[in-house]
């Protein structure tokens, strides 16, 4: 059964430490997104790929985020310095898009907490 | 305004009811939508997108209202299994827009 990888599951960092968040999105999927949830703010979108390439990223504090793809089964997201604000689960989905209709399948999710 | 707005509930039904969820989105250019599924600390998942016609699943039906700018979800025959946070999802040619999510808790 095919699904999106993330890793890791769990992450407690301290405030300014790197964090970096992994993705295995599902083989064959032209489409990778990064979002973020918490309670108050729900689904947000921090990025998004489209073979490969960046397509938006202006969800994402640009000071400290960064997300990129180095090949077609790996994508990460980086937040350096990390703060505690930034605690959060953090879910990688990725699809296929056909015209402009993307169906997205999910990972687990990083649970961050930046303490 | 948000551009997908739903009622965050909780809406709290016996086992065997039929439920209803709204959600409103802002921009008309949008051009396709889903419903999601999201269990307490667990991933969303897709439970169906929405098609103009409007379609069905099982106990499940969606419907898409253009010239309102609506989707609804209908639940038929609700499960215990069914509690979850339902969420609408808008896409307009960029990244999927998620609303906040209805909680529904079906009770026995």
């Amino acid at each position: 059964d095919a699904r999106v990888t993330q890793t890791p599951r769990d992450k407690v960092t301290e405030m300014g430490q790197e964090v970096t968040m992994r993705c295995q999105p599902i083989l064959g999927h032209n489409t990778v997104f990064w979002y973020r949830q918490t309670m108050m703010q729900g689904l947000e979108l921090l990025a998004y790929f489209r073979n490969r390439a960046p397509l938006d990223d202006s969800g994402m504090p640009k000071d400290r985020f960064s997300a990129e793809m180095p090949d077609a089964t790996l994508a990460t997201l980086k937040i350096q310095p990390s703060e505690p604000r930034d605690s959060a689960v953090y879910f990688c989905a990725s699809g296929n898009t056909v015209g402009d209709n993307t169906e997205a399948f999910f990972g687990q999710g990083t649970r961050l907490t930046v303490v | 305004r948000k551009e997908v707005e739903q009622d965050p509930g909780p809406f709290n039904v016996p086992e065997g009811a039929t439920v209803a969820f709204n959600c409103t989105y802002s921009n008309s250019a949008s051009q396709s939508f889903f419903w999601y599924r999201q269990d307490c600390r667990k991933e969303p998942k897709l439970l169906m997108s929405v098609y103009s016609s409007g379609n069905e699943d099982g106990r499940f039906t969606a419907q898409l209202n253009r010239a309102s700018q609506y989707i609804s979800l209908l639940i038929r025959d609700s499960k215990l299994s069914d509690s979850a946070t339902y969420l609408c999802v808008v896409n307009k040619g960029r990244a999927l827009t998620f609303g906040s999510g209805t909680r529904l808790q079906v009770q026995p």
